[in-house]
């Protein structure tokens, strides 16, 4: 069965300093891997996915993500985090629809 | 354009009581998505479509029910509520083999 795994129930950095947001999957198969971010209530939106092609991929908001095979993982990061970043991110996997993890809550310090 | 959108909003329901609720997609996409999120468990697919006339079920459909008459329009049905179908409930919308589209949600909660 496909998975993913976000290890990291909160992430708290410093506003101005680079951020990861981790993520590990398991599938069968070549991955579909998809980063989204979520406000307080508010739905979902998309930040960035990696198909095929480059193992960086860059996204939204100056996020971008770096699919490593080998570790089968798919981290999301950003260069300098800004205190507007705080919110929670999920990383998927396309099966079905999308298999979720279960989300990094980022808090961004001022 | 108004995207992916939800009806309704909040609801409060008592246990053994029925509703249902409307999702409705403006961009002609093929795939519609039902799922819902608990605290600490991310989002779970309940219920999914790759096409007008077309449901099957998803990880979590105990307990739902869905119908997809018209293309724009995915509709989830409780029959009879119970408390563990609180939560907050997001349909999705997606062309092909891009990204989903997210609704605003709706939050349930069951006495």
């Amino acid at each position: 069965a496909q998975s993913v795994a976000q290890p990291e129930d909160q992430v708290n950095v410093a506003e101005g300093n680079p951020l990861t947001v981790k993520c590990t999957y398991s599938v069968s198969g070549n991955p579909y891997l998809f980063w989204y971010v979520q406000y307080p209530n508010r739905g979902l939106q998309f930040l960035l996915k990696y198909i095929t092609g480059d193992n960086l991929v860059k996204g939204s908001y100056g996020f971008e993500a770096e699919f490593n095979k080998s570790q089968t993982s798919f981290h999301l990061k950003k260069p300098s985090a800004l205190v507007s970043d705080s919110a929670l991110y999920f990383c998927a996997v396309r099966d079905l629809g999308y298999i979720f993890g279960t989300g990094t809550r980022l808090k961004v310090l001022a | 354009n108004a995207g992916v959108t939800q009806t309704p909003k909040f609801r409060v329901l008592k246990t053994g009581q029925s509703m249902t609720l409307l999702c409705a997609q403006d961009m002609n996409h093929e795939y519609m998505y039902w799922y819902r999120q608990d605290p600490g468990m991310g989002l779970r697919l309940i219920h999914y479509s790759v096409g007008e006339g077309t449901t099957a079920k998803g990880e979590v459909p105990d307990g739902y029910n869905v119908s997809r008459l018209k293309k724009q329009n995915f509709l989830l049905g409780l029959e009879s509520a119970a408390p563990s179908q609180t939560s907050v409930y997001f349909c999705a919308s997606q062309a092909s083999y891009n990204e989903q589209f997210f609704g605003p949600g709706t939050r349930l909660t069951v006495l």
